[in-house]
């Protein structure tokens, strides 16, 4: 039974530049969460999807959107980059109507 | 919204000894609330969650405890063993309307184990 997914595992982009990160949930879940971990802090909330929606979203500017799939998968996407969004993005899955949330390994994105 | 402020940052103990981290969160409408560790270059890992209608839960060495009036929750690790080094993080959510809200983190706790 594949794990939470994530890719790619690092990513270094540059001001201004656009970048996509994806994310495929466990078996059998249907939700997928994003948060955005900086050095030393605890994982901030971006969006959730389920039934390739957005359901709920967090702080994080329209600069951040994302799209979720038939096959539940999904993609972040951050557009006009800028220094402070190099953190670790993890995404974590999750069956609707139940609370546990497990996570993928992240992406790291280095803001040059 | 929901705040989770997290005490200690940092937290030496001898291995052996017991280790205990803990959070307030604000939001009075939290009934949920995980506990994960975080490995340094790894993924946030579930070790234990509490809902509200429980004040404490036990899964081995590993408890956590909930005071719903203080809006407090702790985390409880006992017989610490060197492999228990990492960073934990507490969270709160609301989780009345359908199961799977988001989380709000508290900023983590270095935990580590002196052999």
């Amino acid at each position: 039974d594949a794990g939470v997914t994530q890719s790619p595992t690092h990513l270094i982009k540059t001001r201004g530049q656009q970048v996509t990160l994806r994310c495929s949930p466990k078996s059998g879940h249907d939700t997928v969460s994003w948060y955005q971990q900086a050095l030393g802090q605890g994982p901030q909330f971006i969006f959730q999807y389920y039934e390739e929606e957005e359901r709920q979203r967090g702080n994080f500017p329209d600069r951040f959107s994302g799209h979720q799939f038939p096959n539940y998968s999904s993609e972040l996407n951050v557009n006009a980059l800028l220094l402070g969004d190099s953190a670790l993005y993890l995404c974590a899955s999750s069956s609707f109507f139940q609370e546990t949330q497990y996570f993928g390994p992240g992406t790291r994105l280095l803001v040059l | 919204g929901e705040n989770v402020e997290q005490h200690p940052s940092t937290l030496s103990v001898q291995e052996g000894d017991s280790a205990v981290i803990k959070c307030t969160y604000s939001d009075s409408a939290s009934n949920y609330f995980p506990w994960y560790k975080q490995e340094l270059g790894k993924r946030p890992q579930l070790i234990i969650d509490i809902r509200s209608n429980v004040g404490e839960k036990k899964d081995q060495r590993i408890a956590v405890t909930l005071n719903k009036t203080a809006k407090h929750f702790s985390l409880h690790i006992t017989e610490t063993q060197p492999e228990d080094s990492a960073v934990y993080f507490c969270a709160a959510a609301d989780i009345s309307n359908f199961g799977n809200e988001k989380l709000t983190f508290g900023t983590g706790t270095r935990l580590t184990i002196i052999p």
